[in-house]
């Protein structure tokens, strides 16, 4: 079975500071992918990026940067130079490849609320 | 280019009745997922649907069925509805079944 632990509840911070979001998951196959996703109070959960297993290069993609550590099971998210806007709840993701399915399920984290005060 | 539409926006029901959800999946895509999100958690898998096939069913009661229709829209119903049935529900469309997944704005399911 899948599973995917955001230990962070809840991230506090200043406008400007760093804020990183712990991601740890369990699967049993070895070829699945990770994902993040972020849910502004409207409601729609937002992509923004997906990583497959056997690529563990580091990305940044603006201010947002992943770090993909196999060996510890992790994923984790980091937002530079934070901004109101950022202020949402971010949920990490998993989806294995099981090569005899069609399907592509998303088992989810329990979601980082982070709140970024000006 | 349109997103993920999803109908109704807000619904409220007693307990007891039926409701049916809609999705409408980004143009082009050929799969949809339903998921369903309770307050103060991560979405939960109900359905995969892809070429009007199920392809992957999570943990739930029977009283949550679903179908995808020719133009790849789908519909989600639940029956015999319970409280804990409140939930927002999220629906989610992908190119093919195990492509990126891309949610729509969820409808906000209330049973009273």
């Amino acid at each position: 079975a899948q599973k995917v632990t955001q230990a962070q509840t809840e991230i506090s911070v200043v406008e400007k500071e760093d804020v990183t979001l712990d991601c740890v998951y369990e699967t049993r196959d070895t070829t699945y992918y990770l994902f993040w996703y972020k849910q502004p109070p409207s409601g729609e959960l937002v992509f923004l990026i997906r990583r497959n297993s056997f690529d563990e290069q580091n990305e940044i993609s603006g201010r947002y940067s992943w770090n993909f550590q196999k060996s510890t099971s992790s994923f984790n998210f980091t937002i530079t130079a934070s901004q109101v806007v950022d202020s949402a709840v971010y949920f990490c993701a998993l989806s294995e490849a099981d090569r005899g399915a069609a399907g592509n399920k998303l088992t989810f984290g329990g979601g980082t609320r982070v709140l970024v005060k000006p | 280019d349109a997103g993920v539409t999803q109908s109704p926006t807000h619904l409220i029901k007693t307990r007891g009745q039926h409701v049916t959800l809609r999705c409408s999946p980004i143009s082009g895509h050929k799969s949809v997922s339903w998921y369903q999100q309770v307050l103060g958690q991560g979405p939960q898998f109900i359905f995969q649907y892809y070429e009007k096939e199920e392809r992957g069913r999570g943990n739930f009661p029977d009283r949550f069925s679903a179908r995808q229709f020719p133009n790849y829209s789908s519909e989600l119903n639940v029956n015999a509805l319970l409280l804990g049935d409140s939930a927002l529900y999220l629906c989610a469309s992908s190119l093919m079944a195990r492509d990126t997944q891309y949610f729509g704005p969820g409808t906000r399911l209330t049973v009273l």
